[in-house]
């Protein structure tokens, strides 16, 4: 089992629609995460949040980390088949060094 | 921008053979990761160094030993290979706080048989 479930695991939709991607722990961290990964390459950082409650937007995307800093959500608003790709989120762990740990990811497929 | 390099890209090991991943960083990060990445599993941390001279365990430290040469380098051992251990290994390195970015190399994909 991992640290950090991640839900859906998969996600095909049509262009134009909303989505919500979940990402949820019984841990408590100092930040979290979201990461974009395309194939073949390394995963990229979208956003962090840090505080409790924090909401972020990245143009299409809304970003909102849990008030209990144990989960988090990724929405995005009308996707594009530019969207298309593997979103991962990360838990950062504190206390003098940075440890990060990765939710099992969820493949999302936005069809024209 | 070299940010995170790691060699090599593609290996084919044979069950038993030993090998070592290179990692180099040339961002003055601090902290250096490895993880594996199987299909549906997303990245598993194998090993991590929050500086130079320090190692801890990650999720799946099995098989695998690690080396902070220095603060640029982090390498990966695998002492004696075996077929669980096909996966797509990445490197990564980030600087120290909440807010730090997690740089990432282009990946090592390894196929032990």
């Amino acid at each position: 089992t991992q640290l950090l479930e991640q839900s859906p695991q998969f996600l095909s939709i049509q262009e134009g629609e909303n989505l919500t991607v979940y990402c949820n722990s019984s841990s408590v961290f100092s930040s979290l995460q979201w990461y974009r990964q395309e194939p073949g390459e390394g995963p990229v950082l979208l956003v962090t949040v840090v505080t409790g409650g924090e909401v972020k937007k990245l143009k299409r995307l809304t970003f909102q980390f849990g008030d209990a800093r144990k989960d988090s959500s990724l929405h995005i608003t009308a996707a594009q088949p530019g969207d298309t790709g593997l979103y991962l989120c990360a838990g950062v762990f504190s206390g003098g060094y940075n440890k990060l740990i990765f939710g099992a990811g969820t493949r999302l497929a936005v069809h024209p | 921008n070299a940010g995170v390099t790691q060699t090599p890209k593609f290996q084919v090991l044979k069950t038993g053979q030993s090998m070592t991943l290179q990692c180099a960083q040339d961002m003055n990060h601090n902290s250096m990761y490895w993880y594996r990445q199987d299909p549906g599993m997303g990245l598993r941390l194998i090993y991590y160094s929050a500086s130079e001279g320090t190692t801890d365990k990650g999720e799946v430290p099995n098989g695998y030993n690690v080396s902070r040469l220095n603060k640029r380098e982090f390498s990966l051992r695998l002492e004696s290979a075996a077929p669980s251990q096909t996966s797509v290994y990445f490197c990564a390195s980030s600087g120290f706080g909440q807010n730090t970015e997690a740089f990432f190399g282009q990946g090592t994909r390894l196929t032990v048989v």
